[in-house]
């Protein structure tokens, strides 16, 4: 079955540190994809990223850069030079395509706080 | 152009009253989702359509839930009688299928109490 594991919990840090939020995933599919929310405090979800099965090109993107290795079933996120404004819960998530439809398997949620 | 919209951001409400939860999808996309969010529960799917279609409600916890989509800009998500237990954040989200536009982009979510 498909699972989505983020094994960090919280992290803590302190500003311009750089920090990596985990992602494990699990599928049986050969064609996925895989996201990364935000969530900060005043709680919407914002898209940041979707990376594609087939695609694994690492992303850079400003501060923010992602590592995928399906051969670690891995999709890691790397916030450089972090700031407080960063401060927020970091959900990645996976959807298989099998079927037809899209669904979203969200991980539990790793919370990051950005100190000054 | 406008994101997802749902309202009320806000409800508070007594145990036993109904709560009709209200979402305005992305114009143009053809999949719909409810989704759930507590602390113990982590962000679930309640159920989501396809062309106005519900397509799994296997996520929708007890016959108080139900959800419709009346046409393709508007869907409700409506418990009748509410419980304390019901109290979450409620998010709806849309999305595209087909081409590689398959991401789901949410709104801002109604936060229900329920008394």
């Amino acid at each position: 079955a498909q699972k989505v594991t983020q094994a960090q919990t919280e992290i803590s840090v302190v500003e311009k540190e750089d920090v990596t939020l985990d992602c494990v995933y699990e599928t049986r599919d050969t064609t996925y994809y895989l996201f990364w929310y935000k969530q900060p405090p005043s709680g919407e979800l914002v898209f940041l990223i979707r990376r594609n099965s087939f695609d694994e090109q690492n992303e850079i993107s400003g501060r923010y850069s992602w590592n995928f290795q399906k051969s670690t079933s891995s999709f890691n996120f790397t916030i450089t030079a972090s700031q407080v404004v960063d401060s927020a819960v970091y959900f990645c998530a996976l959807s298989e395509l099998s079927g037809g439809y899209n669904k979203l398997i969200f991980g539990a949620g790793t919370r990051l706080a950005v100190h000054p | 152009d406008a994101g997802v919209i749902q309202s009320p951001r806000h409800e508070v409400t007594e145990m036993g009253q109904e709560v009709t939860l209200r979402c305005k999808p992305i114009s143009g996309h053809d999949y719909l989702f409810w989704y759930r969010q507590t602390m113990m529960r982590g962000l679930e799917l309640l159920i989501y359509f396809n062309n106005n279609v519900p397509i799994d409600d296997s996520g929708m916890p007890e016959d108080r839930f139900s959800a419709k989509m009346p046409n393709a800009s508007f869907s409700t998500l409506k418990i009748q009688p509410s419980e304390p237990r019901d109290s979450a954040v409620y998010f709806c989200a849309s999305s595209f299928f087909g081409g590689g536009r398959e991401t789901q982009y949410f709104g801002p979510g109604t936060r229900l109490l329920v008394l």
